[in-house]
């Protein structure tokens, strides 16, 4: 499809790892993102992961490519309340003129 | 740096108005991005401009929308008339196309409401 999917929803206590998937669809995209989402702000820049990388490690943050399913996850470690928002993940549609699309986005809630 | 500013924060508006949706780019970035953000259909790009220059408009609703870029440090998104169903949050992005990553900075947004 045209559309890259995330779940919705996904809740954890705190100190716990959270895990949130995502698939895209352009096998040719050179990077893949994540974003974070607090309340009334914009979307802030959390990690990014360049396409010929299958891990990336940045602090409590992990990124997994998986280039042939295109499947993308971010995992938190050690979750905590400050982490509760809504995280997006995003594509780079390099035959698109590089444009960026964004998933629907999966709100974190961390129950303390 | 001040980041991507926008204006207004807030905006509320009756139906047929023009409204008009203001974005000052980081200093230094080439590219900006108008996004916008609903319930129902999540974050959306509407359009945005290399260098001053429209590349890619097909998000854009309809002829009711429109966007400039007339310098380097400025846009606007402008919606006229107005409609009860374009309220949404409008957000304005920039990055640049000469660092490898190209990473896009928002600004905080601009909540819209079509009464």
């Amino acid at each position: 499809g045209e559309d890259v999917e995330q779940s919705l929803f996904l809740s954890v206590r705190e100190g716990d790892s959270s895990v949130i998937n995502c698939t895209y669809t352009d096998s040719s995209s050179t990077y893949l993102y994540w974003y974070k989402q607090e309340p009334g702000a914009g979307l802030q820049l959390l990690t990014y992961i360049f396409s010929n990388m299958d891990m990336k490690q940045d602090q409590r943050l992990t990124v997994l490519l998986n280039k042939k399913d295109k499947h993308l996850s971010l995992r938190i470690a050690d979750t905590q309340t400050g982490d509760s928002a809504i995280y997006f993940c995003a594509e780079r549609r390099d035959n698109q003129g590089g444009k960026l699309i964004f998933g629907q986005g999966t709100e974190l809630s961390v129950k303390p | 740096d001040a980041g991507v500013i926008q204006s207004p924060r807030h905006e509320v508006t009756e139906m047929g108005q023009e409204v008009t949706l203001r974005c000052k780019p980081i200093s230094g970035h080439n590219s900006l991005f108008w996004y916008r953000q609903t319930m129902m259909r999540g974050l959306e790009l509407l359009i945005y401009f290399n260098n001053n220059v429209p590349i890619d408009d097909s998000g854009m609703p309809e002829d009711r929308f429109s966007a400039k870029m007339p310098n380097a440090s400025f846009s606007t998104l402008k919606i006229q008339p107005s409609e009860p169903r374009d309220s949404a949050v409008y957000f304005c992005a920039s990055t640049s196309t000469a660092t490898f990553d190209e990473k896009l900075f928002f600004g905080s947004g601009t909540q819209l409401s079509v009464l």
